[in-house]
């Protein structure tokens, strides 16, 4: 059973071409929502953690946001190095451990 | 940086052989994780440590074993290796109190043939 669904799986912008990127999880002890970066041939890299709905963070041209079923990563004006794969994570403390579910990512290339 | 090496980072090995996957940390976090990345799939969870000694299986941990003998490594083993291991496997720390924000490692390309 999906617990992280990510939408679209991949995505071509025009630079400055500002949409969103879709996170949907049905996990029932969250825990936190993640959002990574990944860049060819390299380890996810940590963007934001998100714990309650209505909760924003933002880091340049990017914001994510949170709702209790899914999380936006918007992308405001992009630009040819935003170019990646965007991952989604969430934490899932209602089991027995400490454990992290991801989605399988968007693939967003960015178009001079 | 969260200062994570994994080892060796690229390795091509034959059905059949065990292989051991080394990750080490300088910072003393106390949870460390075990993943693999295919096509299709996205990360999945082999296993994790929450301390010395201290491990529990993931999503995907048939097949595969870990150690942690020491805060700083813990080690991925594959018992007898096949060609369906045939991944990348990347190790990740998660910080503790409040925010267990994970950092990755590399990367280690595993081919099984």
């Amino acid at each position: 059973e999906d617990q992280v669904t990510q939408s679209p799986e991949a995505l071509r912008l025009q630079e400055g071409e500002s949409s969103s990127l879709n996170c949907s999880y049905t996990v029932s002890g969250l825990r936190g929502l993640f959002w990574y970066r990944q860049d060819p041939g390299k380890g996810p890299e940590f963007l934001f953690t998100l714990y309650s709905a209505g909760e924003e963070k933002e880091k340049e041209r990017l914001k994510a946001t949170l709702t209790k079923k899914e999380s936006f990563l918007h992308i405001t004006a992009p630009k040819p190095e935003d170019s990646a794969t965007y991952l989604c994570a969430v934490r899932d403390y209602s089991n027995t451990g400490n454990q992290f579910y991801f989605g399988t990512g968007t693939s967003l290339t960015v178009i001079p | 940086d969260a200062g994570i090496t994994q080892s060796p980072r690229h390795k091509v090995t034959e059905t059949g052989t065990p292989v051991t996957l080394r990750c080490h940390q300088t910072e003393n976090h106390r949870y460390m994780y075990w993943y693999r990345q295919d096509p299709g799939h996205g990360l999945r969870l082999i296993h994790y440590s929450y301390g010395v000694k201290d491990t529990d299986k993931g999503e995907v941990s048939d097949g595969y074993s870990v150690s942690r003998s020491k805060t700083e490594d813990f080690l991925l083993t594959l018992e007898s290796a096949t060609s369906s291991q045939t991944s990348v496997y990347f190790c990740a720390i998660a910080t503790s109190g409040s925010a267990y924000e994970q950092y990755f490692g590399p990367g280690t390309r595993l081919t099984v043939t």
